[in-house]
């Protein structure tokens, strides 16, 4: 088990950019694909990005590609988002996730979730 | 993308009653790579099945997972009170995508 704990959340005009950490505790984070998954206020579930455990592969849903990137440093144990020409369409908790061991599989572990409002 | 619709939207149901929620895919989910997840409010997901009918760890066995192809249930066989929370399948076999959920509550 990875415990997840995610930061960088606020309050953004339309437009702006923000950048979302999420620490890792525990092992093994280096070997591990990571993702980040976000819920609008009351709705569902929607993955966002997953990189690979060496940074070398990164995948977006469509809707981000091009605007968010997604990041590592697996020396300080910590996954970022990048969030640039945010829109309200995009304001959801994010979620840092552990897939299980694919780049699409089901997510194991996840933060607590940081809240982004545009 | 493939799109899941889950049904019902809720479900009123008593401890002890059994609970049916089904998850439909509008293609066929690659090798069932399907998940379900339980979340509460306030709370972040919490994974209980994966490759359809697999349980998680510490998932207990009142859960079960069918289903193949485009059609999936989870099944809770006797509802306890710290079962109900909102419901969400997940197909991974392409790409990532999840339903709407489905809500149970205490009827």
């Amino acid at each position: 088990e990875v415990l997840l704990g995610e930061s960088g959340g606020g309050l953004v005009q339309p437009g702006g950019s923000l950048r979302l950490s999420c620490v890792a505790s525990g092992s093994s984070f280096e070997n591990y694909w990571m993702s980040w998954v976000r819920q609008a206020p009351g709705t569902g579930l929607e993955w966002v990005a997953t990189i690979k455990k060496d940074g070398s592969e990164k995948y977006y849903m469509d809707s981000v590609r091009g605007r968010f990137t997604i990041s590592r440093d697996n020396a300080k144990k910590l996954l970022y988002l990048q969030m640039n020409s945010l829109r309200a369409e995009d304001t959801a908790i994010y979620y840092c996730a552990r897939p299980q061991l694919l780049p699409h599989d089901i997510f194991n572990d996840w933060g607590q979730g940081t809240m982004v409002t545009v | 993308e493939i799109v899941l619709t889950q049904s019902p939207g809720t479900l009123s149901l008593s401890p002890g009653e059994r609970a049916t929620l089904s998850c439909r895919a509008s293609q066929n989910v690659n090798s069932n790579h399907l998940a379900w997840y339980q979340q509460k409010p306030g709370q972040a997901p919490r994974p209980l099945m994966f490759g359809a009918s697999i349980r998680a760890a510490g998932i207990p066995d009142r859960f079960s997972g069918s289903g193949s192809g485009t059609d999936f249930t989870l099944t809770i066989s006797r509802l306890e009170s710290e079962d109900f929370g909102v419901y969400y399948c997940q197909q991974y076999g392409s790409s990532s995508t999840f339903g709407q959920g489905t809500r149970l509550e205490i009827k």
